[in-house]
């Protein structure tokens, strides 16, 4: 079974600057999560979706981060513009429905911004 | 919202000794506690989980004990090898209407030496 992809690894941007980050899911599953990470820190949600629909962005940075799930397959999280503080490695992460299913983690995208 | 605090933030242990990490919890209606071992470079991975209606889980070397009374619980490794050195992060899940997020611990860096 293949696992959650993402690209790119790593992006190097300037402050300012736009990024976009693309994820896609283990074939079949539902929910798909948005986390980041700071280093040195466990990964914090920054949007969850069901399908295609959005069930939590209660801590994403809406003046500054987007992001959809057309389909309900894949998606795509932007940061415009990006502050030094986004540096930081963005996971993505699946399960096959809600509650306790097992969320199964990307290997991320390492950002930084000078 | 769910805070989740877990020590120690490293840990060093010799090769064939047990290694323990423990997190405590502050929202009383959280329900699941994955565990998760993140290796550099890679997103987190789950090794093991419990739920608040179990005490006690065991998965060879790895078992997890839950005290929802005192809201903690703990990550025991057995026999720890070389390749049990990676960082752990705890969780804690409470569910609602908003979704199912992970909360999650600082993470400790564990460490084995031959």
């Amino acid at each position: 079974e293949a696992g959650v992809a993402q690209s790119p690894r790593y992006k190097i941007i300037e402050k300012r600057q736009s990024v976009a980050f693309w994820c896609n899911p283990i074939s079949g599953h539902a929910t798909l999560y948005w986390y980041q990470q700071i280093l040195g820190q466990g990964p914090k949600l920054l949007i969850q979706f069901q399908n295609n629909g959005v069930v939590d962005d209660s801590q994403l940075p809406k003046d500054r981060f987007s992001a959809e799930r057309l389909k309900g397959v894949d998606s795509t999280l932007k940061i415009q513009p990006a502050k030094l503080e986004d540096s930081a490695v963005y996971l993505c992460a699946s399960s096959f429905g809600r509650g306790q299913d097992t969320q199964y983690f990307g290997p991320g995208t390492r950002l930084t911004v000078l | 919202g769910e805070n989740v605090e877990q020590h120690p933030s490293t840990l060093s242990v010799q090769e064939g000794d047990s290694a323990v990490i423990k997190c405590t919890y502050s929202d009383s209606a959280s329900n699941y506690f994955p565990w998760y071992k993140q290796e550099l470079g890679k997103g987190p991975q789950l090794i093991i989980d419990i739920r608040s209606n179990v005490g006690e889980k065991k998965d060879q070397r790895i078992a997890v004990t839950l005290n929802k009374t005192a809201k903690h619980f703990s990550l025991h490794i057995t026999e720890t090898q070389p390749e049990d050195s990676a960082v752990y992060f705890c969780a804690a899940v409470v569910g609602s209407n908003s979704g199912y997020a992970l909360n999650f611990g600082k993470g400790t860096s564990l460490l084995v030496t031959p």
